[in-house]
């Protein structure tokens, strides 16, 4: 079972463009977390976020986690190429964190 | 601090053999979970130990098993193993709980021919 979808699960966009990850859910989460996962290697962890509303930046990332605890935006700015990788969710429900189904960023030079 | 270890790195075994899976966490962290990752199913949650005990566990049938010792090096072990437990093994460990802060490996890559 999927409890968060993630959009969209592709991207591919030009070097120096804006973009945002969706991450939805009709399930409410204690706490949301994001990760960035390249080629060969296992997640890494970006940010958590805990309080309905919260907006965390991190340089060109910024990550607001939804009202009602059920939803989440990754918006990154001006894209490098070292951005590319795979981007994933993942909300606490329970005592167990549930995995979004990810979104494959590449940023072309 | 060194990261969490997983070895081997990559593997590759015939239907209805067992495997064993080995994760080092970071020093001084008492939480490893584990997660399997499919192109299809995305990241799922395998089971939990904290302190040599399963503190929790995901919806995979009973041939997935897994253990820690008292150093919180953990094993994970797949019996009688099926064309669909190809995919990519991860641990991950946490200081105390995996409600936080969760430190992943870089994953063994098992293949099931």
């Amino acid at each position: 079972t999927q409890l968060l979808e993630q959009s969209p699960q592709f991207l591919s966009i030009q070097e120096g463009e804006n973009l945002t990850v969706y991450c939805n859910s009709s399930s409410v989460f204690s706490s949301l977390q994001w990760y960035r996962q390249e080629p060969g290697e296992g997640p890494v962890l970006l940010v958590t976020v805990v309080t309905g509303g919260e907006v965390k930046k991190l340089k060109r990332l910024t990550f607001q986690f939804g009202d009602a605890r059920k939803d989440s935006s990754l918006h990154i700015t001006a894209a490098q190429p070292g951005d590319t990788g795979l981007y994933l969710c993942a909300g606490l429900y329970g005592n167990q964190f549930y995995f979004g189904t990810g979104t494959s960023l590449t940023v072309i030079p | 601090k060194a990261g969490v270890t997983q070895t081997p790195r990559y593997l590759i075994k015939t239907r209805g053999q067992q495997v064993t899976l080995s994760c080092s966490p970071i020093s001084g962290h008492r939480s490893v979970s584990w997660y399997q990752q499919t192109p299809g199913q995305g990241l799922q949650f395998l089971f939990e130990y904290f302190s040599e005990t399963q503190r929790n566990k995901g919806n995979f049938p009973g041939r997935f098993s897994g253990r820690q010792f008292s150093n919180s090096r953990s094993e994970m072990n797949v019996s009688t193993l099926e064309l669909g437990d190809s995919a990519l093994y991860l641990c991950a460990s946490s200081p105390q709980t995996a409600t936080y802060e969760q430190y992943f490996g870089p994953g063994t890559r098992l293949t099931v021919t």
